[in-house]
């Protein structure tokens, strides 16, 4: 039973266009929501987060919407690059006192110069 | 400035041969965990250990045995690999449990056949 949802698999974007990635939970007792980016070969590497008592947090370029009442959030990425071109996977924080990951399948992104 | 380190990069095992994959961080990071990644599967947590000494079951555990030797190093061992063992395997770590902006190594790809 899948509690993180990351429905497209894939995205296209033109460059300097707006980037939107769709994440979907199912487990109301998550605490904290995350994006985490992942290019070929590497590691993921931490991008932006939300605690579960917000409706959004900014950094830079990167915006996380989360709206409770319909268990969704989304990642916009505002103008989108080349270098943005990778896999995010969305992922939410569980547990109480040891705390766990879980994430969704990946969304890949492809900016298009 | 190594971060974390995973050895090997790449392994070939046959049906049924063991192995030990290494984990080491220099951060002075408590938790530490291991995720696999399969196609269109996402991250799956099979093990974390929440502080030296501890160890704990994630989402996918049978076939693995974990050891934290030291607060520095997690290793995981296949005791008898199976082809649905291929993967790749991601070590990560994070300050504390608390800590959500894990610290991702590059992976280590194993085939089972």
């Amino acid at each position: 039973d899948q509690q993180v949802k990351q429905n497209s698999p894939s995205l296209s974007v033109q460059e300097g266009r707006i980037s939107i990635l769709n994440c979907d939970y199912t487990n109301s007792m998550f605490d904290y929501f995350l994006w985490y980016k992942k290019y070929p070969a590497e590691g993921p590497t931490f991008l932006i987060s939300i605690s579960s008592i917000k409706d959004k947090n900014e950094d830079g370029r990167f915006t996380v919407f989360l709206n409770k009442s319909a268990k969704h959030l989304s990642l916009h990425i505002v103008p989108s690059q080349p270098g943005d071109s990778a896999v995010y996977f969305c992922a939410a924080r569980w547990g109480a006192g040891s705390y766990q990951l879980t994430f969704g399948k990946g969304t890949k992104l492809s900016v298009i110069p | 400035n190594a971060g974390v380190t995973q050895t090997p990069k790449f392994q070939v095992l046959k049906t049924g041969q063991s192995m030990t994959l290494q984990c080491a961080q220099d951060m002075n990071h408590n938790s530490m965990y291991w995720y696999r990644q399969d196609p269109g599967m996402g991250l799956r947590l099979i093990y974390y250990s929440a502080s030296e000494g501890t160890t704990d079951k994630g989402e996918v555990p049978n076939g693995y045995n974990v050891s934290r030797l030291n607060k520095r190093e997690f290793s995981l061992r296949l005791e008898s690999a199976a082809p649905s063992q291929t993967s790749v395997y991601f070590c990560a770590s994070s300050e504390s449990s608390l800590n959500y902006g894990y610290t991702f190594g590059s992976g280590t790809r194993l085939t089972v056949v």
